[in-house]
């Protein structure tokens, strides 16, 4: 089992749409979470963090966390065509390690 | 936004050639990574450094070796390239200790293409 888990995709979402992405982690005691977008040959750029039980909201993203459950999503509202990318969950564990997820991409269709 | 510049950015080379891959960061952070990661392909850590003088291996084993003898410094080296080392190494720094807020910042990679 990997430590980070998400949906490869891809993922097609209407533009206009809310798309829902989703990661799993089997770490019990992290406590940093992070959602990073990557473009096709690109280097991931940082979209959010998230610490704390609950939402998170920024713009049109918002993160959730749930760590009872061991899982964090990202929400994309209206979404646009320059959001289509690979979104990368990072997790940072107990022992103070940031694990990837594969990432899921993401494809807004006009 | 993130001050950490790697170059080249693209590089095409022989096999057998000796390359070294420069990345340079001017936020003061002690910790600073490398990843490879093929195209459409995830992420995995390969070096990493706590500081100066500290180099770690990474979760792949990789042939390539770091040096750290300046904070601001983390260049990556391959002896002798060969064509199973053609990809996009990506150079990483963030703050050191456990806070939570120690999110780490990517530059904009290097491309690698061994011939």
């Amino acid at each position: 089992q990997k430590e980070v888990e998400q949906n490869s995709g891809p993922l097609s979402v209407p533009e206009g749409a809310i798309a829902s992405l989703n990661c799993t982690y089997s770490d019990r005691g992290s406590q940093s979470f992070f959602w990073y977008r990557q473009y096709s040959g690109k280097s991931p750029e940082l979209i959010m963090s998230i610490y704390s039980n609950g939402d998170k909201e920024d713009g049109r993203f918002t993160a959730q966390l749930n760590k009872a459950s061991q899982y964090v999503s990202l929400l994309i509202r209206d979404s646009q065509p320059s959001d289509s990318a690979t979104y990368l969950c990072a997790v940072k564990g107990s022992w103070g390690k940031l694990q990837f997820g594969a990432g899921t991409q993401v494809v807004v269709t006009p | 936004e993130a001050d950490i510049y790697q170059t080249p950015r693209y590089l095409v080379i022989g096999t057998g050639k000796k390359i070294t891959l420069e990345c340079s960061q001017t936020m003061g952070h002690d910790k600073m990574y490398w990843y490879q990661q093929d195209p459409g392909m995830e992420l995995h850590l390969i070096h990493y450094s706590y500081g100066v003088n500290s180099t770690e291996k990474g979760d792949l084993s990789s042939e390539s070796t770091v040096s750290r003898i300046r904070t601001e410094h983390f260049p990556l080296t391959l002896e002798s390239a060969r064509p199973s080392h053609t990809s996009q190494y990506l150079c990483a720094s963030s703050e050191l200790g456990d806070k939570t807020g120690n999110t780490i910042y990517f530059g904009e990679g290097s491309w690698l293409t061994v011939v």
